[in-house]
């Protein structure tokens, strides 16, 4: 399972570009990369997922390096609402299980 | 929105008695997740099932630790008899995995049950 690595807090201001990095440098070619936030007392949220493309949603984007060694998520105006921990998820191959990390704890400030 | 549903949301026993968490997972999905979150050690994966069949349980303490799916509407996770140290948030998530495994679908959680064992 490819391990990921997240800086363990963050802060930005609110109406700011959130850029939330994560390394998964042992990816496999055919491992996707997952992101989910979990708010105060809340399961864990979907948020987005990619293989080497770079996405966007209704939520944030996603970037993805071209050596699939890391990304970035970007919550583009972020809000009081998105304070959360978000995890970087590599999903394993088969099975479809998840691996949570630690996660990065991101605080928006107004 | 479709939604995983987990009962009770809040459950607090004593020491030595049966609990019972109960999950509704998202209409068409084959595959049911539980988790188990605490400050100490994060989410960890307890076991999962695909077609109402487990796949995995490694996750989970095989002599107090059992969970089913009598049907695919419903997942259980029963711990008996319950310890302290179970006390945890217990998440349910579902998601849809193809034929032989692959699949890039996400998984949905639940708004978990927190236990708290006296």
């Amino acid at each position: 399972d490819a391990k990921t690595t997240q800086p363990p807090s963050m802060d930005c201001a609110e109406g700011r570009a959130a850029n939330l990095p994560c390394n998964h440098s042992t990816i496999s070619g055919n491992e996707y990369v997952y992101w989910y936030r979990q708010i105060h007392s809340q399961g864990p949220q979907y948020i987005i997922h990619g293989l080497k493309n770079n996405e966007t949603n209704e939520m944030a984007s996603l970037i993805i390096t071209e050596d699939r060694k890391s990304s970035t998520l970007i919550l583009p105006h972020a809000t009081l609402r998105d304070t959360a921990v978000y995890y970087c998820i590599v999903r394993v191959k088969t099975g479809n299980q998840f691996y949570f990390g630690t996660g990065t704890s991101l605080t928006v400030i107004p | 929105d479709a939604r995983v549903t987990q009962t009770p949301r809040h459950k607090v026993t004593e020491m030595g008695q049966e609990v019972t968490m109960r999950c509704q997972p998202i209409l068409g999905h084959n595959t049911v997740f539980w988790y188990r979150q605490t400050m100490m050690q994060g989410l960890e994966l307890l076991a999962y099932f695909r077609n109402r069949a487990p796949l995995d349980d490694s996750g989970m303490p095989k002599d107090r630790f059992s969970a089913e799916m009598p049907d695919a509407t419903l997942a259980t996770l029963k711990i008996q008899p319950s310890e302290p140290r179970d006390s945890a948030v217990y998440f349910c998530a579902s998601g849809l995995v193809l034929q032989g495994g692959r699949g890039n679908q996400p998984q949905h959680f639940g708004d978990g049950t927190r236990l708290s064992i006296l």
